[in-house]
């Protein structure tokens, strides 16, 4: 069965510090991966989206994430951390025979950021 | 502006008494979906629809209903509230890449 795992349930860091959030995916062949952000009380944004090609994407709001297949890993990264950057972040893989129509979310990383 | 609305935001009510969360998007997106946001859980879909008329259940359909006359609408109904349906719903539109509603935040008491 599918799962999404993200180990990290809160991470806190201070501002202009980078920032790596991990997400572990169990699924029998490369799913799509993507990476979503909930502002408090807002709906789901997506960040970024890993569907072929190169292993690491760009998105936006100056987030990367590359891709692993050899860990099953799609880590989440930014360089420099932003006050508005506290959010709440999922990790989610949708199954390629069904493209992205049933996501399955990981339970998500709570970021805080620090002054 | 790419958008899907959800109404009502904010929803309390009692065990049993039927309601209905409407959801509409403006992308002329074929595929809808439902999810349900809970502690600790992660999002859960509960219903998706591929297109008009065209539904099939998520992974916690239990307790909900969907209809899809038209494209651009897919709400969600519960027949009989339980305090279990209490949570945050949000619903999504688009294939590969969906977008989310603002989400409804029930309770049911």
């Amino acid at each position: 069965a599918q799962s999404v795992t993200q180990p990290d349930i809160h991470i806190t860091v201070s501002e202009g510090a980078s920032l790596e959030l991990r997400c572990n995916y169990s699924y029998g062949a490369t799913p799509y991966l993507f990476w979503y952000v909930q502002s408090p009380g807002q709906g789901l944004q997506l960040l970024l989206k890993y569907f072929s090609g190169d292993t690491l994407v760009q998105g936006i709001k100056g987030f990367e994430a590359e891709f692993k297949r050899s860990q099953s890993s799609f880590n989440l990264r930014k360089p420099s951390v932003h006050w508005s950057d506290a959010a709440e972040y999922f990790c989610a893989v949708g199954p390629r025979e069904t493209g992205a129509n049933n996501l399955f979310f990981g339970t998500g990383t709570r970021l805080t950021v620090i002054p | 502006e790419a958008q899907v609305t959800q109404n009502p935001r904010y929803l309390i009510t009692v065990t049993g008494k039927k309601l209905t969360v409407t959801c509409s998007q403006n992308m002329n997106h074929e595929y809808m979906s439902w999810y349900r946001q809970d502690p600790g859980l992660g999002l859960r879909q509960i219903y998706y629809s591929m297109n008009v008329e065209v539904t099939d259940k998520g992974d916690v359909p239990e307790g909900y209903k969907v209809s899809r006359k038209e494209k651009r609408n897919f709400p969600l109904i519960l027949e009989s509230p339980s305090p279990n349906q209490t949570s945050l719903y949000f619903c999504a539109s688009g294939y590969y890449e969906q977008y989310f509603g603002p989400g409804t935040r029930l309770t049911v008491t």
